[in-house]
Parts: C-alpha cells; sequence; structure tokens
C-alpha cells in the first residue's frame, strides 16, 4: 500500500543552522511528491513539488528537497533556519490515476528554532 | 483576494446537531477536496469533486454530505455530530485532477 513516513515527529534546530527533514514514501510508479508547511493555526502552504526532470527540487523560503529513488526519499532542506521557519512539515506523495486522485501525507515533523 | 476561503473558521456546536461549513476558491481551479486532520495532525482526504462531479468518497460516512453547485464552491454538510467529529477540515482547490492542491485556512471543529 502506499504511504509516507516521516522518521522525526519533533526536531530542534539553533537559528542559522541547516536543517534536514526526512520522508520516505512506498509507491510502486514514479511518485509526484510533495512538501507542505503549517504554521501555527494556519493551513497548508506549499513548499515545493516533484513531478518528473531534475531531482533537486527549488522551493519557495529558501527550501530545497531532492528525489532519491533508490533510497525512495524525498528529503527536505535548507541551509539557514530562520525563526519563522517554526512549524508542522508534511511530506505527501500524490496518487493519480482513474478515480484515485488524492494526496497521503506522511504524520508531519514539528520544528523548533531556537535562538 | 484569498485563493481559498472557508466558513466558519471556528465552529463549536454539540453533539447530534447538524453543521455546515463552505468553501470557495477564486483560482479558477477545476478540482476541489475535504481534508480531515485529526488530534494528532494526521491528514486524510474525505472527498473530491472535478467540474461539480463527485470523484473520491474515502469511506466517509453516510453523515457527511458534500455539496459543489458550481466549480468554485464545494460546502460540506454534518448531520447528527458525532464527538469523534472533531477536527480541523480543510478545502483545497487544484487547476486539474493531477495538480498540486492548495489549501484553505481550515475550520476548526469542535463538538461537545
Amino acid at each position: 500500500a502506499q504511504s509516507v513516513t516521516q522518521p522525526d515527529i519533533h526536531i530542534t534546530v539553533s537559528e542559522g543552522a541547516s536543517l534536514e527533514l526526512r520522508c520516505n514514501y512506498s509507491y510502486g510508479a514514479t511518485p509526484y511528491l510533495f512538501w507542505y508547511v503549517q504554521s501555527p493555526g494556519q493551513g497548508l502552504q506549499l513548499l515545493l513539488k516533484y513531478f518528473s526532470g531534475d531531482t533537486l527540487v527549488q522551493g519557495i523560503k529558501g527550501f530545497e528537497a531532492e528525489f532519491k529513488r533508490s533510497q525512495s526519499s524525498f528529503n527536505l532542506r535548507k541551509p539557514s533556519v530562520h525563526w519563522s521557519d517554526a512549524a508542522e512539515y508534511f511530506c505527501a506523495v500524490g496518487l493519480y490515476g482513474g478515480a484515485t486522485n488524492k494526496l497521503i501525507f506522511g504524520t508531519g515533523t514539528l520544528l523548533a528554532v531556537q535562538p | 483576494d484569498t485563493a481559498v476561503s472557508q466558513t466558519p473558521k471556528y465552529l463549536v456546536t454539540q453533539m447530534g446537531n447538524d453543521k455546515s461549513i463552505k468553501c470557495e476558491q477564486n483560482l479558477g481551479h477545476d478540482t476541489m477536496y475535504w481534508y480531515k486532520q485529526d488530534s494528532k495532525k494526521f491528514l486524510k482526504i474525505m472527498f473530491s469533486y472535478n467540474n461539480k462531479e463527485l470523484i473520491i468518497n474515502e469511506t466517509v460516512p453516510n453523515r457527511f454530505s458534500p455539496k459543489s453547485p458550481d466549480k468554485a464552491h464545494l460546502n460540506l454538510h454534518i448531520n447528527s455530530l458525532e464527538l469523534g467529529d472533531s477536527a480541523v477540515y480543510f478545502c483545497a482547490s487544484s487547476q486539474s485532477e493531477q495538480g498540486s492542491p492548495y489549501f484553505g485556512p481550515g475550520t476548526r471543529l469542535t463538538v461537545t
């Protein structure tokens, strides 16, 4: 069955430090992959997506993610974290075809940023 | 200028009541969705509509009935509310069935 795993429930980094949030997926075909961010009390904002092509994807707010088929991973990175990046981050895989067009989300990683 | 809007933002009601949540998108998208986020922040699709036609009904109880009067609106009506319905409900839309969903701000439903 298709699934998304985010192994880290909670991560704390210092402001200015680099960040990597892990995401592993289980999907038989070429995946459509997404990262969303949810600030407290807010909706989900799309950070970036991978559909095909270059496996290193650039997103908004200085984030990037790399698709690695051999590892079934789509990890999110940022070279220098800002306090405003504190939020919940969700990885998702898109399932498309026939009557099934939906996103399967991971359980999220809560990012805390300390001064 | 809000792309996907939902009303109300908060909804507190008692068990057994019937309530509705409205959603509108001004992006010109063809596909709209309802997702539910539970208390552990887990997000799961409930319904998707494409051009007012139901595409996905993800084993949601019959008490939940979506209605799409036109492409820009997808409302969610819930009958006989139960404690377990307490959650945040997100509306979303995408340009096509394979597009990236844009999410609304969410409606926090609390059933007491």
